[in-house]
């Protein structure tokens, strides 16, 4: 059983609203990644973190924003939803290379 | 042009067959290469991990990379109902970078 919890699973909210997604994972790792995924695709990395108070954004132009205050907890923000941000939401994290990344199960984001 | 490809599928076979995944790649600095695995509703977990050219053998999965011909593969043998999944090949530069580019993944049905 992976051990990092995305919430909400599920997220149908109106265009204009603030939402923040979470992340949180229990194995200590110091790296953890936000991709977007949508319907054959690719994955496209939004924004990563090295450990507490280190952000940096990704390889895809995202309007949402990140924080790390705490190793174990990485949320994302849209301050203003819109309907082009529709999209599935998947939150990594790693430590050593060769173990490879640790995903969540995703956020399923609709904006109507 | 994406750095990384790979097809999509679906791609259908039965039960017992030896399944073949395929990706192509054009950055040559790609040293390290990935296989993972996605199942409905959850997100992807890492099946095999190979660095540079070569095969490496797990259980009914191989993983072989051509650097030469920037292309990689994941052959399953005898495939089983519960390899229903989709998969995605990833791949990055440095054993210390992370920043994974993955591939669209290839949605492969097993029928029983």
């Amino acid at each position: 059983e992976a051990d990092i919890y995305q919430t909400p699973r599920y997220l149908v909210i109106g265009t204009g609203k603030k939402i923040t997604l979470e992340c949180s994972q229990t194995m200590g790792h110091d790296k953890m990644y936000w991709y977007q995924q949508d319907p054959g695709m690719e994955l496209h990395l939004i924004h990563y973190s090295y450990g507490v108070n280190s952000t940096e954004k990704g390889d895809l132009s995202s309007e949402s924003t990140v924080s790390r205050i705490r190793t174990e907890h990485f949320p994302l923000t849209l301050e203003s939803a819109r309907p082009s941000h529709t999209s599935q939401y998947l939150c990594a994290s790693s430590d050593r290379p060769m173990a490879g990344y640790t995903f969540g199960s995703g956020t399923r984001l609709t904006v109507v | 042009q994406k750095e990384v490809e790979q097809d999509p599928g679906p791609l259908s076979v039965p039960e017992g067959a030896i399944v073949s995944l395929n990706c192509t790649y054009s950055n040559s600095a790609f040293q390290y290469f990935m296989w993972y695995r996605q199942y409905s509703r959850k997100g992807p977990e890492l099946l095999m991990y190979t660095y540079s050219s070569g095969n490496k053998e797990d259980g009914r999965f191989t993983a072989q990379v051509d650097k030469s011909s920037k292309y990689i593969s994941l052959f399953i043998r005898d495939s089983q109902p519960s390899d229903s999944a989709t998969y995605l090949c990833a791949m990055s530069v440095n054993f210390g970078n992370e920043k994974l580019t993955f591939g669209t993944g290839t949605r492969l049905t097993i029928i029983p």
